[in-house]
Order: C-alpha cells, then structure tokens, then sequence
C-alpha cells in the first residue's frame, strides 16, 4: 500500500492568520490527491487534484500539486474558527482505492 | 437526494456478537466502500466494490465480510466482534471509473466492542 504522510499532526493558530498544510504522498498507480474536511462525522470533500502545477480555488481554500516531487498543499487565508477541524489527504490510485494520511488537527482561536 | 446514509449511528456489542453495518446510497454510483478511522492512523480501506456482484478486498479486510447485490446498498458484516473492531466506520461511494466530485461518505458508526 501506499504511504501518504501529512504534517504538521497539528496546529494552533489565531483568527485572521494563514496555514499551509502539508500532505506526501507514493507515486504506485497514482490517479488523483484528494482534500477533504472533517468536522463532527462524515469527511466533506474539498479538492481533488491530478494535474501538476495547476491551483485549485474556493474561497480561502486553495490546493496545488507537484507530482515531480510528490507533494501537495492546502492553504486556508484569513483563518476564521469555523475552519476548525482534521484536514485530510487521500491519494487516489488505480481501481478507486484511496489511502489517507493521519490528518492535521487545526485548531484557530478567536 | 439523501446522499450516503449509514446506521445504525452508535452500537455497542460483546465480544463475539455479530452483526450488520447497513450502508445505502441514492445517487447510482457504482462504486461503493468501507473504511474504519482509528485515533492516529487516518481512515483505512476494509472492502470495496465495483458495481452489483463484485467486491474486493482492501488494506485492513479481516474480520468482515461484504456483498453488493444492489447497486444502493453495501453492507459490512462482523461475524465475531472483537475489541480490535472498536472504531469508527464510514461508507463513501462515488462513480466509476470515474469521478470528478471525489467520494462522498456517509455520517458514520461508532462501534465499541466490549
């Protein structure tokens, strides 16, 4: 199985300030990088990503990928406490299997 | 449209006990799965299936058994709990082969095996 490793395992910030979230991953049967949120219960999804390069946006969420070096990254801007949460990564490989990372706890305080 | 709907929300069972985690799906997607979330591991791949008759085992798939004999429903079976299978149990589907909206998963069981 593929590893994918995300860091930091968590975070604290203040209201207002900007993270970057960081997420590895292994290339076998690479499809797609895949972000989703998970507050209470079920993960919501976030960005799915297979191009290299290329930002995906919504609002103060953005995602880009590098497959050269096997990396992708979320940033949330102008953080505001709702975006309190686990930050999930999942890569996607061949056969709709989907391997995710621990998570990132990100905690912002008023 | 209800999206992925999961029950029962909490069971708690005995050692040894079996029973069904019920998982259904209105949005005709092919693919549907099972994934267990344990404090500092993330969430890992149980079973998983393709379409109505078809399912594939995942990373973590002892213990359990599945069928998909609809393409709503796909439910996971603990014939013998055991303490080890007390975790948090989501089902996600999507299409298939294809798909550019990702997974999306249902609200959960929380199993405790006592």
């Amino acid at each position: 199985e593929d590893k994918v490793v995300q860091s930091p395992l968590s975070l604290v910030v203040h209201e207002g300030d900007t993270v970057t979230l960081n997420c590895s991953y292994e290339v076998t049967n690479f499809r797609s990088l895949l972000w989703y949120k998970q507050e209470k219960k079920a993960p919501t999804f976030l960005f799915m990503l297979t191009s290299s390069g290329i930002e995906k946006k919504s609002g103060r969420l953005s995602s880009i990928l590098d497959k050269k070096e096997l990396f992708s990254i979320l940033n949330i801007t102008a953080t505001q406490t709702g975006d309190s949460a686990i930050y999930l990564c999942a890569e996607e490989t061949s056969g709709s299997r989907l391997t995710f990372g621990e998570g990132t706890q990100l905690t912002v305080n008023p | 449209n209800a999206g992925v709907t999961q029950t029962p929300k909490f069971q708690v069972l005995k050692t040894g006990q079996s029973m069904t985690l019920q998982c259904a799906q209105d949005m005709n997607h092919e693919y549907m799965s099972w994934y267990r979330q344990d404090p500092g591991m993330g969430l890992r791949l149980i079973h998983y299936s393709v379409g109505a008759g078809i399912t594939d085992q995942g990373e973590v798939p002892n213990g359990y058994n599945v069928s998909r004999s609809t393409t709503e429903d796909f439910p996971l079976r603990l014939l013998s709990a055991a303490p080890s299978q007390t975790s948090v149990y989501f089902c996600a589907s999507s299409y298939y082969p294809r798909s550019n909206y990702g997974y999306t998963f249902g609200s959960g069981t929380r199993l405790t095996v006592v």
